[in-house]
């Protein structure tokens, strides 16, 4: 049972454009949300996180949106890069379950010059 | 100077085998991670120790145990492998809480069982 999901297994999207990334989850106990970016053969990187409590959080091109009575949250890219070629990860928290990180299945951002 | 280092990056064996992957963290964090991605590309947590301590032990087979000497190591030994535990394995750390800047991972360990 998935409690995160990334619908969309891959975009494209042109260079200075927006970079628009979707996760659902089901599991309401998770009290923190986190975007991951992998390069091939190496690990997971750190991007953005939000709190349950808040509604966006944005750092540089980088903001996230939560809307929990969809459950429901977006990474806005902007503008995207050529650099920013890569797998996006959604991840969730639950601080009750020894804040173990539930992923979704990744998105595949490729950027056009 | 690496965060997370993981050895070996490659491991090709043959099912039966007994190996061992080595994970250690140089950023004073407690809680360290293994994360198995399948050949779907799916990241599952298999287990989590906060300093030495077991704290998630997610379904898996008993073939594979975790050992942490100490808070900065978490090692990684598969008895008997078989061709199914063919995936990427990455070793991640993180504060307890709050978890806001999340885990930092390692590069992972691509095994393949032949």
């Amino acid at each position: 049972d998935q409690q995160v999901k990334q619908n969309s297994p891959s975009l494209s999207v042109q260079e200075g454009r927006i970079s628009i990334l979707n996760c659902d989850y089901t599991n309401s106990m998770f009290d923190y949300f986190l975007w991951y970016k992998k390069y091939p053969a190496e690990g997971p990187t750190f991007l953005i996180s939000i709190s349950s409590i808040k509604d966006k959080n944005e750092d540089g091109r980088f903001t996230v949106f939560l809307n929990k009575s969809a459950k429901h949250l977006s990474l806005h890219i902007v503008p995207s890069q050529p650099g920013d070629s890569a797998v996006y990860f959604c991840a969730a928290s639950d601080k009750a379950a020894g804040n173990k990180l539930t992923f979704g299945g990744g998105t595949r951002v490729l950027v056009k010059p | 100077d690496t965060a997370v280092s993981q050895t070996p990056k490659y491991l090709v064996t043959q099912m039966g085998n007994d190996k061992s992957i080595k994970c250690e963290q140089n950023l004073g964090h407690d809680t360290m991670y293994w994360y198995k991605q399948d050949s779907k590309k799916f990241l599952k947590i298999m287990f989590s120790y906060n300093n030495k301590e077991l704290i998630i032990n997610e379904t898996v087979p008993n073939r594979f145990s975790p050992k942490s000497p100490d808070k900065a190591h978490l090692n990684l030994h598969i008895n008997s492998l078989e061709l199914g535990d063919s995936a990427v394995y990455f070793c991640a750390s993180s504060q307890v809480y709050p978890i806001n800047y999340g885990y930092t991972f390692g590069s992972g360990t691509r095994l393949t069982v032949v």
